[in-house]
């Protein structure tokens, strides 16, 4: 089946690093993604990672995938005030053929300043 | 601003209504997909267009259609409205038909509230 599972909540204070988790179950997985909703607005491609790379960085973002749990991970350093909003991951599977992007229901972000 | 427009912004009609949610996608992408996010149910995917025809369906409810018209831009109905179909409805749009660097770009979405 095909399923994305993320923690609901998570509070950081300002200037601590925000590590934000997602499992999923398909396997034929290729691309994993991470967006940001901000709130009122769409979502936004922040950053994504094939699924033969274990890491991936991106100034203050690190992506780690470990194939073998099927569990992702956003790190965020040095968090602030700015990073408040809800992180959605998604991955991308095959279906029939073709393909289709299977969201998480999101973690929303609360930084304390 | 990720290029893809929709309107209106927010709508709020009575249940048992219709209503049209409007999607112009980015320029040259040919791709438009239809979210519904609730409180309860996250972000929904509920059906996918490519070049003006059908490609892709997720958990869309009959009462609900959407088409690609030749000019690219999406339209979503609603019809026979309940109380539950109240969330933000989001386009994405997409170069190609979904392939595995297709990239997803995203709408601000529009709120529909149904009293």
């Amino acid at each position: 089946g095909e399923d994305v599972e993320q923690s609901l909540f998570l509070s950081v204070r300002e200037g601590d690093s925000s590590v934000i988790n997602c499992t999923y179950t398909d396997s034929s997985s290729t691309y994993l993604y991470w967006y940001k909703q901000e709130p009122g607005a769409g979502l936004q491609l922040l950053t994504y990672i094939f699924s033969n790379m274990d890491m991936k960085q991106d100034q203050r973002l690190t992506v780690l995938l470990n194939k073998k749990d099927k569990h992702l991970s956003l790190r965020i350093a040095d968090t602030q005030t700015g990073d408040s909003a809800i992180y959605f991951c998604a991955e991308s599977i095959t279906d029939s053929g073709g393909f289709k992007t299977i969201f998480g229901a999101g973690t929303r972000l609360f930084v304390k300043a | 601003d990720s290029g893809v427009t929709q309107t209106p912004k927010h709508l709020i009609t009575a249940t048992g209504q219709r209503v049209t949610l409007r999607c112009s996608p980015r320029s040259g992408d040919l791709s438009v997909y239809w979210y519904q996010q609730s409180l309860d149910q996250g972000l929904q995917f509920l059906i996918q267009y490519y070049n003006g025809e059908e490609r892709a369906k997720g958990n869309i409810l009959e009462r609900f259609s959407a088409q690609q018209f030749p000019d690219l831009h999406s339209e979503l109905n609603l019809s026979s409205l309940e109380l539950g179909d109240s969330a933000l409805y989001f386009c994405a749009s997409s170069v190609m038909a979904g392939g595995i660097t297709d990239t997803q770009y995203f709408g601000p979405g529009t709120r529909l509230t149904v009293l």
